[in-house]
């Protein structure tokens, strides 16, 4: 039972494009939402997180945006870099500090020169 | 040092075996974490230690035992494994408290191979 669940394994986009990476989920006790990147041969890195009492978070070329009634989140990057080819997890968590963080399943991005 | 060091980045070892992956940070979290991956999955929680007491055990069997000596430290002892549990063993470390952003900061891991 994949609580939390990205439906496209994988995106292509040109650079200098915007790229679009969505996450569902299913529990609706979900209150924390983060991004995180994953290169080869590394640990994840921290993007971005979002609040359920926002709507939308910024930071630099990443926004994610977040639509509770729906339980749907997405990852804007904007404009996209040849160097933000990585796989993209969302992860979810009741609230910070219960340490529990339900990843989902991955969307790998490639941007194209 | 805002790092999660893992130590060996890579294991092969026997099922009758016993070995232990260690992790460590140094940026005062009072949080830490194992995470096992496979191959094109994402990361599933196993263990977490808060202020160095186990918090969380996510139903892992026995054949891993999670050690925190101090808040610096986290170990994952490994005996009697088996061929299924090969798999990239991520540790992550997070603040806790008043402070928490909900961020973690994993380690490169520790690509795991059970011959």
């Amino acid at each position: 039972d994949q609580q939390v669940k990205q439906n496209s394994p994988s995106l292509s986009v040109q650079e200098g494009r915007i790229s679009i990476l969505n996450c569902d989920y299913t529990n609706s006790m979900f209150d924390y939402f983060l991004w995180y990147k994953k290169y080869p041969a590394e640990g994840p890195t921290f993007l971005i997180s979002i609040s359920s009492i926002k709507d939308k978070n910024e930071d630099g070329r990443f926004t994610v945006f977040l639509n509770k009634s729906a339980k749907h989140l997405s990852l804007h990057i904007v404009p996209s870099q040849p160097g933000d080819s990585a796989v993209y997890f969302c992860a979810a968590s009741v609230i910070p500090g219960t340490y529990k963080y339900i990843f989902g399943t991955g969307t790998r991005l490639k941007v194209l020169a | 040092d805002t790092e999660v060091t893992q130590t060996p980045k890579h294991l092969v070892m026997g099922m009758t075996n016993k070995k232990s992956l260690k992790c460590e940070q140094h940026m005062g979290h009072r949080a830490m974490y194992w995470y096992k991956q496979k191959a094109k999955k994402p990361p599933e929680l196993m263990f977490v230690y808060s202020y160095e007491k186990l918090s969380i055990n996510e139903s892992v069997p026995s054949r891993f035992s999670p050690e925190c000596p101090n808040s610096s430290l986290l170990n994952l002892h490994l005996h009697a494994l088996q061929p299924e549990d090969s798999a990239l063993y991520l540790c992550a470390s997070s603040v806790t408290g008043t402070a928490d952003t909900g961020e973690l900061f994993f380690g490169e891991g520790s690509r795991l191979t059970v011959l």
